[in-house]
């Protein structure tokens, strides 16, 4: 059981070049989220999605798509990357968006624009 | 605007001591609050989960709720320097287009021994 896999670990992107970072789980969950955290700012949410092919926008989703076509994969697509955009992202689950349930993260994808 | 306020530190407490973390929330209709505890480089680990009035307790960790004052507290007792880390208070409302864990900005603690 891998829980949440988060590929690439690190990347250099160079202004204006685009990428998918990738995000699987192997849960069942049905509840799947991007965070972004830069340093001393906490987490923010980026978009989220409760269930294959329903996605919606989290507190900052400019520069940023989502698409969920299986439950297991939540890949976060970057189409211009920009200095802003270097931070920490990381992929969370839960299997219910209810008040039992923490979320589980994966081990993030340290992303720098140049 | 939802928020959640926690003292950025950084804390520091000896060996063997008593940390104590404190956080504030703005939505009287939160339900639900967590502590996570993040190591440097690494990502957020669940420790604490906390729903109702009071305290709860799960080894040297204590957790405290008081939602007419919207205040959590996590009390680590016996604090170990491999307690160092960051800890994130996160609280959970139902409801609306979001609801969503909505983090802290973290507290940074220093055990030192």
């Amino acid at each position: 059981n891998a829980g949440v896999t988060q590929t690439p670990k690190f990347r250099i992107l160079k202004i204006g070049q685009s990428m998918t970072l990738q995000c699987a789980q192997d849960m069942n969950h049905n509840y799947m989220y991007w965070y972004r955290q830069d340093p001393g700012m906490g987490l923010k949410l980026i978009y989220y999605s409760v269930g294959a092919g329903i996605t919606d926008k989290g507190e900052v989703p400019n520069g940023y798509n989502v698409s969920r076509s299986t439950t297991e994969d939540f890949p976060l697509r970057l189409e211009l990357a920009a200095p802003s955009q270097t931070s920490v992202y990381f992929c969370a689950s839960s299997y219910y968006q209810g008040p039992s349930y923490g979320y589980t993260f994966g081990s993030g994808t340290r992303l720098t624009v140049v | 605007q939802k928020e959640v306020e926690q003292n950025s530190g950084p804390l520091s407490v000896p060996e063997g001591a008593i940390a104590s973390l404190n956080c504030t929330y703005s939505d009287r209709g939160s339900q639900s609050f967590f502590w996570y505890r993040q190591y440097s480089g690494k990502s957020p680990e669940l420790i604490m989960s906390i729903y109702s009035n009071g305290d709860k307790e799960d080894g040297r960790f204590t957790a405290q709720l008081n939602k007419a004052s919207q205040y959590v507290s996590l009390l680590i007792r016996d604090s170990q320097p491999s307690d160092s880390a960051t800890y994130l208070c996160a609280v959970f409302t139902a409801g609306g287009s979001q609801g969503n864990l909505i983090f802290g900005k973290g507290t940074k603690l220093s055990v030192k021994p």
